[in-house]
């Protein structure tokens, strides 16, 4: 079954504040990869975590693997509204599968 | 040129039919992967295929018949359409196994997806 638990499910922001999403899994992942999807669109990677505390940075993104590689989370400093869109981690499960967190929808207000 | 071109992009027709969408990589990538993305935007793995073999069959109705002709091409037909299953399906792909080499950056990449309508 599925893996990755994410949360919230919607953020709504207005342009300029913080959004942070929460990835949670309950068995200790290898690597955790993150996709953006834009409305209408399909989803695009953006990064992969693979050590245990290690953050990376893209632009306004940052990028967090917990030490027990259980958890991850995505935040984004200062939205615009090209941030719109569903925010997916995902890592490796049982039997290879590749499992997907259920998403976080971000609306930004202009 | 695309990476991952999937037809055909929207597909509207009614119950029982059968239906086959097309996906096509230029990558040179040895797997790839058909996802379904429900209403509430849940993207579940169907199936996934490394070098035109079968490697994930997830729990899938066997109304769904993947193939895959050579390992650029993974095309997915269905037979008597239900209305549970309109959905946007993925198609995608990654140079190995997603999940079997953690370590390596085996990352997805998507086509631009089948909006599959069943009235």
């Amino acid at each position: 079954g599925q893996q990755v638990m994410q949360i919230p499910q919607y953020q709504h922001v207005q342009e300029g504040e913080d959004f942070t999403t929460y990835c949670n899994s309950s068995t200790t992942l290898s690597n955790i990869q993150w996709y953006k999807q834009r409305p209408g669109g399909h989803p695009v990677f953006l990064i992969q975590l693979v050590k245990s505390g290690e953050v990376k940075k893209q632009k306004r993104l940052t990028f967090q693997f917990g030490e027990a590689k259980k958890n991850s989370s995505l935040h984004i400093t200062a939205t615009q509204t090209t941030d719109v869109g569903t925010y997916f981690c995902a890592g490796p499960g049982d039997f290879n599968k590749f499992y997907f967190g259920s998403g976080t929808k971000l609306n930004v207000k202009p | 040129d695309t990476a991952v071109s999937q037809t055909p992009k929207y597909l509207v027709t009614q119950m029982g039919n059968d239906k086959s969408i097309k996906c096509e990589q230029n990558l040179g990538h040895d797997t790839m992967y058909w996802y379904k993305q429900d209403s509430k935007k849940f993207l579940k793995i169907m199936f996934s295929y490394n070098n035109k073999e079968l490697i994930i069959n997830e729990t899938v109705p066997n109304r769904f018949s993947p193939k895959s002709p050579d390992k650029a091409h993974l095309n997915l037909h269905i037979n008597s359409l239900e209305l549970g299953d309109s959905a946007v399906y993925f198609c995608a792909s990654s140079q190995d196994i997603q999940g079997f080499l953690p370590a390596t950056n085996e990352k997805l990449f998507f086509g631009s997806g089948t909006q599959l309508s069943v009235l």
